[in-house]
């Protein structure tokens, strides 16, 4: 049974940096073609993509966020870690973090965590 | 950037209707296109990958074709808990990008 779980602060002040833990179970991230990705979603919007690390440690950004983003991995541990810096109201979503695996694409998901940023 | 645009953005449909939701791409994807269905406060569920195959355990009245730049997805007989926000979503090339949804609606 494969699960993905988001964990992280529910509330970052402006300016912050933000850390989200993906765990998961039912895979390893060790296998050819897996993936763990990170999706958000602003309340009453449109998903976006964010960024994905693979098993043999690509890794690609979105390009509008690539200079905010870091994602890594530790396998041992069965998670995946999402930095993003100097978080903005604007960055306020649910955050999703997903398996990618080949053709089949983002199979499974989280179940998400809202992140708010405020003052 | 490869856009997806959706259409409609709502549409309004009673059970058992036939719905088709289509998606075009700003630029040929082959058949790297892929839909999710999502309720509201729930994770994106995905239907379709390679534009037409159903992921496991999808029912059948879900079905997905195009390929290039055109695509559709099509529920064959609504059913009551198909009401939902579909997504088309692009991987023939970074970065990934997603369609703005289309909610369907009773």
């Amino acid at each position: 049974q494969i699960t993905l779980r988001e964990s992280g602060p529910a509330l970052v002040r402006p300016t912050q940096t933000l850390s989200l833990t993906c765990t998961f179970s039912g895979f390893s991230l060790t296998t050819a073609a897996e993936g763990v990705g990170w999706i958000r979603q602003p309340p009453g919007k449109a998903l976006e993509w964010l960024a994905v690390i693979y098993w043999n440690d690509d890794i690609r950004y979105s390009p509008s966020l690539k200079t905010r983003l870091s994602i890594t991995k530790d396998t041992s541990k069965k998670q995946v870690v999402l930095t993003m810096t100097n978080m903005d109201p604007t960055d306020t979503a649910t955050y999703f973090c997903a398996r990618r695996l080949g053709v089949l694409n983002f199979d499974y998901w989280g179940q998400g965590t809202l992140v708010t940023v405020s003052s | 950037d490869i856009q997806l645009t959706q259409s409609p953005s709502t549409l309004a449909a009673s059970v058992g209707d036939r719905v088709t939701i289509t998606c075009r791409a700003s630029q040929g994807i082959a058949k790297y296109l892929a839909w999710f269905q999502q309720k509201p406060g729930q994770a994106p569920k995905s239907l379709i990958y390679s534009a037409s195959t159903l992921q496991s355990g999808v029912p059948a009245r879900f079905s997905g074709s195009g390929s290039g730049t055109d695509f559709t997805l099509t529920i064959s007989s609504l059913q009551p808990e198909d009401f939902a926000t579909y997504y088309c979503q692009q991987y023939s090339a970074y970065p990934l990008t997603f369609g703005g949804g289309t909610k369907v609606e009773i």
